[in-house]
């Protein structure tokens, strides 16, 4: 049972546009949310993280909404850079928080 | 601070036998979860080990086993090999301290059963 979703397994944009990468979760439990960029060969990089008292955080280019009715975050990423063409996974976690459940990922291509 | 290491790199089994994964974790953590990933799959959580013991398992099959050394260091087990089990297999570091904590992944280990 998959309780952490992400719909779109590829994402094309622009240089310079705006980049928007979804995920949805099921567990209403969760409570803390990350979003990690994995490039080939290396393992996931810690990119930012949301906890379900606030409904956005931002660091940089990188921003994460929560939409906790809707169990829905995004991502955004603003303005996109080549640099950041990498596999993003969202995951989630709740009650011990000690497991992280991680989506399927969604290989970001920034087009130059 | 040394990063999150693991060894080996890759590594190719038979069916039924026995493997061993390590992992150094990050300075300062005390922490260690391993992780699986099938291809085309996002990771999927085997189990954590805090001081030493098993701190949460997910659903994975007791064949599957592990250790933390004083060091918090870390090591992955799986007997009787199955095709399946096929997969990268991530180890992450966290330090144990506050509500929750950002784990810090390593490069992983590529298993590959035949």
């Amino acid at each position: 049972d998959q309780q952490v979703k992400q719909n779109s397994p590829s994402l094309s944009v622009q240089e310079g546009r705006i980049s928007i990468l979804n995920c949805d979760y099921t567990n209403s439990m969760f409570d803390y949310f990350l979003w990690y960029k994995k490039y080939p060969a290396e393992g996931p990089t810690f990119l930012i993280s949301i906890s379900s008292i606030k409904d956005k955080n931002e660091d940089g280019r990188f921003t994460v909404f929560l939409n906790k009715s809707a169990k829905h975050l995004s991502l955004h990423i603003v303005p996109s850079q080549p640099g950041d063409s990498a596999v993003y996974f969202c995951a989630a976690s709740g009650g011990t928080g000690n497991q992280f459940y991680f989506g399927t990922g969604t290989s970001l291509t920034v087009i130059p | 601070e040394t990063g999150v290491t693991q060894s080996p790199t890759h590594l190719i089994k038979t069916r039924g036998q026995q493997v061993t994964l390590r992992c150094s974790s990050q300075s300062g953590h005390n922490t260690v979860s391993w992780y699986q990933q099938a291809l085309g799959q996002g990771p999927q959580f085997i189990f954590q080990y805090y001081r030493e013991e098993e701190n949460g398992r997910g659903n994975f099959p007791p064949r599957f086993s592990g250790l933390q050394f004083p060091n918090y260091s870390s090591e992955l087990n799986v007997n009787a090999l199955e095709l399946d089990d096929s997969a990268l297999y991530l180890c992450a570091s966290s330090f144990a301290g506050y509500y929750y904590n950002e784990q810090f992944f390593g490069p992983g280990t590529r298993l590959t059963v035949l």
